[in-house]
Protein backbone atom coordinates (compact mmCIF):
# COMPACT_ATOMS: atom_id res chain seq x y z
CA UNK A 1 0.00 0.00 0.00
CA UNK A 2 1.38 3.27 -1.07
CA UNK A 3 1.87 5.68 2.08
CA UNK A 4 3.73 9.07 3.09
CA UNK A 5 5.33 9.25 6.66
CA UNK A 6 6.69 12.75 7.77
CA UNK A 7 8.64 13.43 10.53
CA UNK A 8 8.81 15.31 13.00
CA UNK A 9 5.03 16.44 13.57
CA UNK A 10 6.04 19.66 14.98
CA UNK A 11 9.19 21.58 15.16
CA UNK A 12 9.86 24.75 16.86
CA UNK A 13 13.14 26.48 15.48
CA UNK A 14 14.88 30.23 16.30
CA UNK A 15 14.72 32.33 13.80
CA UNK A 16 18.43 31.51 11.81
CA UNK A 17 18.27 27.77 12.57
CA UNK A 18 18.67 25.76 9.91
CA UNK A 19 16.87 22.25 10.27
CA UNK A 20 15.86 19.36 7.51
CA UNK A 21 12.14 18.09 7.27
CA UNK A 22 11.90 14.03 6.79
CA UNK A 23 9.60 12.45 4.06
CA UNK A 24 9.58 8.95 3.55
CA UNK A 25 7.49 7.21 1.13
CA UNK A 26 6.75 3.70 -0.52
CA UNK A 27 5.16 3.85 -3.47
CA UNK A 28 4.53 1.61 -6.67
CA UNK A 29 5.76 3.62 -9.04
CA UNK A 30 6.18 7.33 -8.31
CA UNK A 31 5.42 9.30 -11.16
CA UNK A 32 6.37 12.50 -8.81
CA UNK A 33 7.08 14.22 -5.28
CA UNK A 34 5.56 16.92 -4.48
CA UNK A 35 6.06 19.43 -1.79
CA UNK A 36 3.68 22.15 -0.49
CA UNK A 37 3.16 24.71 1.97
CA UNK A 38 0.04 25.48 4.11
CA UNK A 39 -0.89 28.05 5.84
CA UNK A 40 -3.84 27.69 8.54
CA UNK A 41 -7.13 27.62 7.02
CA UNK A 42 -5.85 28.02 3.90
CA UNK A 43 -5.32 25.90 0.81
CA UNK A 44 -2.09 24.16 0.08
CA UNK A 45 0.61 26.18 -2.51
CA UNK A 46 2.63 24.64 -4.51
CA UNK A 47 6.58 24.45 -3.73
CA UNK A 48 8.87 21.74 -5.82
CA UNK A 49 8.30 18.69 -7.82
CA UNK A 50 10.98 15.74 -7.90
CA UNK A 51 11.05 13.13 -10.25
CA UNK A 52 14.06 11.13 -9.70
CA UNK A 53 16.54 10.23 -6.93
CA UNK A 54 19.48 12.42 -7.02
CA UNK A 55 17.50 15.47 -8.29
CA UNK A 56 17.49 18.83 -5.90
CA UNK A 57 15.33 21.96 -5.88
CA UNK A 58 15.86 25.21 -4.49
CA UNK A 59 13.93 28.69 -3.76
CA UNK A 60 14.82 31.12 -1.75
CA UNK A 61 15.68 29.40 1.88
CA UNK A 62 14.24 26.26 1.21
CA UNK A 63 15.86 22.86 -0.31
CA UNK A 64 14.34 20.07 -1.29
CA UNK A 65 16.46 16.43 -2.49
CA UNK A 66 14.83 13.02 -2.98
CA UNK A 67 16.14 9.76 -2.61
CA UNK A 68 14.54 6.42 -3.71
CA UNK A 69 13.23 6.02 -0.30
CA UNK A 70 12.62 9.63 1.11
CA UNK A 71 12.81 12.99 0.65
CA UNK A 72 14.25 16.03 2.97
CA UNK A 73 13.74 19.58 2.81
CA UNK A 74 16.16 21.53 4.38
CA UNK A 75 15.37 25.03 5.42
CA UNK A 76 18.47 27.53 5.94
CA UNK A 77 18.37 30.54 8.32
CA UNK A 78 14.44 30.57 8.31
CA UNK A 79 12.33 33.49 9.15
CA UNK A 80 9.33 33.71 11.25
CA UNK A 81 6.96 34.12 7.79
CA UNK A 82 8.08 30.20 6.85
CA UNK A 83 5.67 29.57 9.89
CA UNK A 84 3.53 27.06 8.41
CA UNK A 85 2.86 23.37 7.77
CA UNK A 86 4.76 21.45 5.10
CA UNK A 87 2.91 18.77 3.31
CA UNK A 88 5.11 15.89 1.35
CA UNK A 89 2.95 14.33 -1.18
CA UNK A 90 3.57 11.10 -3.92
CA UNK A 91 1.73 10.52 -7.17
CA UNK A 92 1.38 7.21 -8.05
CA UNK A 93 -2.19 6.68 -9.74
CA UNK A 94 -3.30 9.76 -7.58
CA UNK A 95 -1.91 12.21 -4.86
CA UNK A 96 -1.05 10.65 -1.73
CA UNK A 97 -0.31 12.99 1.13
CA UNK A 98 1.66 12.52 4.58
CA UNK A 99 0.19 13.88 7.79
CA UNK A 100 2.89 17.40 7.62
CA UNK A 101 5.61 18.98 9.57
CA UNK A 102 4.24 21.64 11.57
CA UNK A 103 7.05 24.40 11.41
CA UNK A 104 7.03 27.41 14.00
CA UNK A 105 9.75 29.80 13.36
CA UNK A 106 10.43 32.65 16.78
CA UNK A 107 11.93 36.10 16.25
CA UNK B 1 0.93 31.46 -11.41
CA UNK B 2 -1.87 29.57 -11.42
CA UNK B 3 -4.89 30.21 -9.26
CA UNK B 4 -7.56 28.44 -8.49
CA UNK B 5 -10.68 30.04 -6.14
CA UNK B 6 -13.43 28.41 -4.42
CA UNK B 7 -16.37 29.64 -2.72
CA UNK B 8 -17.72 30.38 -0.41
CA UNK B 9 -14.41 30.38 1.86
CA UNK B 10 -16.78 29.41 4.96
CA UNK B 11 -20.44 28.09 4.96
CA UNK B 12 -22.37 27.12 8.04
CA UNK B 13 -25.87 25.21 7.44
CA UNK B 14 -28.54 23.47 9.09
CA UNK B 15 -28.37 19.11 9.10
CA UNK B 16 -30.73 17.96 6.26
CA UNK B 17 -29.65 20.97 4.20
CA UNK B 18 -27.63 20.84 1.15
CA UNK B 19 -24.45 23.15 -0.14
CA UNK B 20 -22.87 23.61 -3.37
CA UNK B 21 -19.04 24.81 -3.12
CA UNK B 22 -17.82 26.20 -6.43
CA UNK B 23 -14.44 25.45 -7.74
CA UNK B 24 -13.03 27.67 -10.62
CA UNK B 25 -9.84 27.94 -12.65
CA UNK B 26 -9.25 31.77 -12.87
CA UNK B 27 -6.57 32.01 -15.37
CA UNK B 28 -5.96 28.38 -17.23
CA UNK B 29 -8.29 25.97 -18.38
CA UNK B 30 -8.35 22.76 -16.35
CA UNK B 31 -10.24 19.49 -17.65
CA UNK B 32 -9.65 17.67 -15.12
CA UNK B 33 -10.17 18.93 -11.15
CA UNK B 34 -9.97 16.74 -7.73
CA UNK B 35 -12.08 17.20 -4.73
CA UNK B 36 -10.19 16.83 -1.00
CA UNK B 37 -11.22 16.69 2.45
CA UNK B 38 -8.89 17.56 5.16
CA UNK B 39 -9.88 17.09 8.90
CA UNK B 40 -8.37 19.19 11.79
CA UNK B 41 -4.59 18.41 12.12
CA UNK B 42 -4.81 15.31 9.08
CA UNK B 43 -4.04 14.50 5.64
CA UNK B 44 -5.57 15.52 2.68
CA UNK B 45 -7.95 13.17 1.36
CA UNK B 46 -8.65 12.70 -1.94
CA UNK B 47 -12.70 12.37 -2.67
CA UNK B 48 -13.10 12.32 -6.14
CA UNK B 49 -11.84 13.11 -9.63
CA UNK B 50 -13.63 15.43 -11.37
CA UNK B 51 -13.56 15.63 -15.66
CA UNK B 52 -15.07 17.89 -17.74
CA UNK B 53 -18.14 17.09 -19.89
CA UNK B 54 -18.17 13.34 -17.68
CA UNK B 55 -18.94 11.62 -14.71
CA UNK B 56 -17.10 11.88 -12.00
CA UNK B 57 -14.41 9.15 -10.29
CA UNK B 58 -15.13 8.67 -6.50
CA UNK B 59 -12.51 7.13 -4.45
CA UNK B 60 -13.56 4.10 -2.02
CA UNK B 61 -15.28 4.49 0.47
CA UNK B 62 -16.98 8.49 -0.57
CA UNK B 63 -20.58 8.22 -1.09
CA UNK B 64 -21.53 9.71 -4.85
CA UNK B 65 -25.12 10.15 -4.14
CA UNK B 66 -23.94 11.80 -1.30
CA UNK B 67 -21.05 14.16 -2.51
CA UNK B 68 -22.50 15.24 -6.18
CA UNK B 69 -19.60 16.43 -8.43
CA UNK B 70 -20.59 18.02 -11.63
CA UNK B 71 -17.82 19.82 -13.95
CA UNK B 72 -20.07 21.64 -16.59
CA UNK B 73 -16.95 23.27 -18.20
CA UNK B 74 -13.27 23.79 -18.58
CA UNK B 75 -12.95 26.73 -16.02
CA UNK B 76 -15.62 25.10 -13.35
CA UNK B 77 -16.53 22.24 -11.08
CA UNK B 78 -19.02 22.03 -8.40
CA UNK B 79 -19.22 19.72 -5.17
CA UNK B 80 -22.75 19.44 -3.62
CA UNK B 81 -23.04 18.30 -0.13
CA UNK B 82 -26.48 16.27 -0.16
CA UNK B 83 -28.36 16.10 3.47
CA UNK B 84 -25.60 17.48 5.30
CA UNK B 85 -25.06 15.94 8.56
CA UNK B 86 -22.67 17.27 11.71
CA UNK B 87 -20.30 14.43 10.61
CA UNK B 88 -20.00 16.50 7.18
CA UNK B 89 -18.10 19.40 8.78
CA UNK B 90 -14.86 19.10 7.68
CA UNK B 91 -12.20 21.48 4.86
CA UNK B 92 -13.06 20.71 1.68
CA UNK B 93 -10.48 22.00 -1.17
CA UNK B 94 -10.15 21.24 -4.75
CA UNK B 95 -7.45 21.19 -7.19
CA UNK B 96 -6.44 21.48 -10.79
CA UNK B 97 -3.90 20.41 -13.25
CA UNK B 98 -2.40 23.61 -15.01
CA UNK B 99 -1.72 21.96 -18.65
CA UNK B 100 -2.33 18.90 -19.76
CA UNK B 101 1.29 18.00 -19.82
CA UNK B 102 2.24 18.95 -15.84
CA UNK B 103 1.42 16.67 -12.73
CA UNK B 104 1.52 19.20 -10.34
CA UNK B 105 -1.65 20.24 -9.07
CA UNK B 106 -2.97 23.76 -7.87
CA UNK B 107 -5.03 24.16 -4.91
CA UNK B 108 -7.72 26.68 -4.23
CA UNK B 109 -7.92 28.37 -1.18
CA UNK B 110 -10.60 25.54 0.70
CA UNK B 111 -14.17 26.19 2.14
CA UNK B 112 -14.85 25.35 5.88
CA UNK B 113 -18.28 23.63 6.05
CA UNK B 114 -19.65 23.87 9.29
CA UNK B 115 -22.92 21.57 9.83
CA UNK B 116 -24.82 22.36 12.98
Amino acid sequence: EDQVTQSPEALRLQEGESSSLNCSYTVSGLRGLFWYRQDPGKGPEFLFTLYSAGEEKEKERLKATLTKKESFLHITAPKPEDSATYLCAVEDDKLIFGTGTRLQVFP
Amino acid sequence: GAVVSQHPSRVICKSGTSVKIECRSLDFQATTMFWYRQFPKQSLMLMATSNEGSKATYEQGVEKDKFLINHASLTLSTLTVTSAHPEDSSFYICSAYLTRSTDTQYFGPGTRLTVL
